[in-house]
């Protein structure tokens, strides 16, 4: 089975600071995505972005960068230049590809404060 | 916009009573799923579907059952509905193989 641990519950920044964000799974699987997923307090699920396992190069979008180190099993998140609309909670998930429809697991999520 | 419409959005209800969410979509997408979202636990997979008629179990299927009787829709019903089960569920579609999943915006279900 797979598990996906997210080990800060909370955690806060200064607005235009940067902040890490850790995820680490556990899987034997050689292929296979992962993402983040940012929860506003309007309850919405956003993806906020992908990467693919085969792929080296880490995935950035904007002002969001990921970490992935395959071999350790991690695929932190980096946000840059932290904006007050960034405040929500944000749950790491893993993609492990099935034919009959791929499975997802999700990690127990990091609420983030961006402080003025 | 994935086309993903829950209904209720809000639902208050007696121990014992079953319940049953809908989940519709537009787009005609084969997979769709159901989870549950509680504190400490994050998103938890109860059933999913792969097609008309075709759905398995996931980790939390214990008190719920599902149907796909047509693309658009999934159900998701509570026989004899538990406090346990007082939840925000969310109903999720991915447009394929090795593409991400899109949600709707959750329906609230408190139990008394």
């Amino acid at each position: 089975a797979q598990t996906v641990t997210q080990s800060q519950p909370e955690m806060s920044v200064q607005e235009a600071e940067t902040v890490t964000l850790s995820c680490t799974y556990d899987t034997s699987e050689n292929n296979y995505y992962l993402f983040w997923y940012k929860q506003p307090p309007s309850r919405q699920m956003i993806l906020v972005i992908r990467q693919e396992a085969y792929k080296q190069q880490n995935a950035t979008e904007n002002r969001f960068s990921v970490n992935f180190q395959k071999a350790a099993k991690s695929f932190s998140l980096k946000i840059s230049d932290s904006q007050l609309g960034d405040t929500a909670m944000y749950f790491c998930a893993f993609m492990k590809l099935k034919s009959t429809g791929n499975q997802f697991y999700f990690g127990t999520g990091t609420s983030l404060t961006v402080i003025p | 916009d994935a086309g993903i419409t829950q209904s209720p959005r809000h639902k208050v209800t007696e121990t014992g009573t079953p319940v049953t969410l809908r989940c519709h979509q537009t787009e005609n997408h084969r997979y769709m799923y159901w989870y549950r979202q509680d504190p400490g636990h994050g998103l938890r997979l109860i059933h999913y579907s792969y097609g008309v008629k075709d759905t398995d179990k996931g980790e939390v299927s214990d008190g719920y059952s599902v149907s796909r009787s047509k693309t658009e829709d999934f159900l998701l019903t509570l026989e004899s509905a538990t406090s346990s089960q007082t939840s925000v569920y969310f109903c999720a579609i991915t447009p394929g193989l090795n593409q991400p999943q899109h949600f709707g915006d959750g329906t609230r279900l408190s139990i008394l």
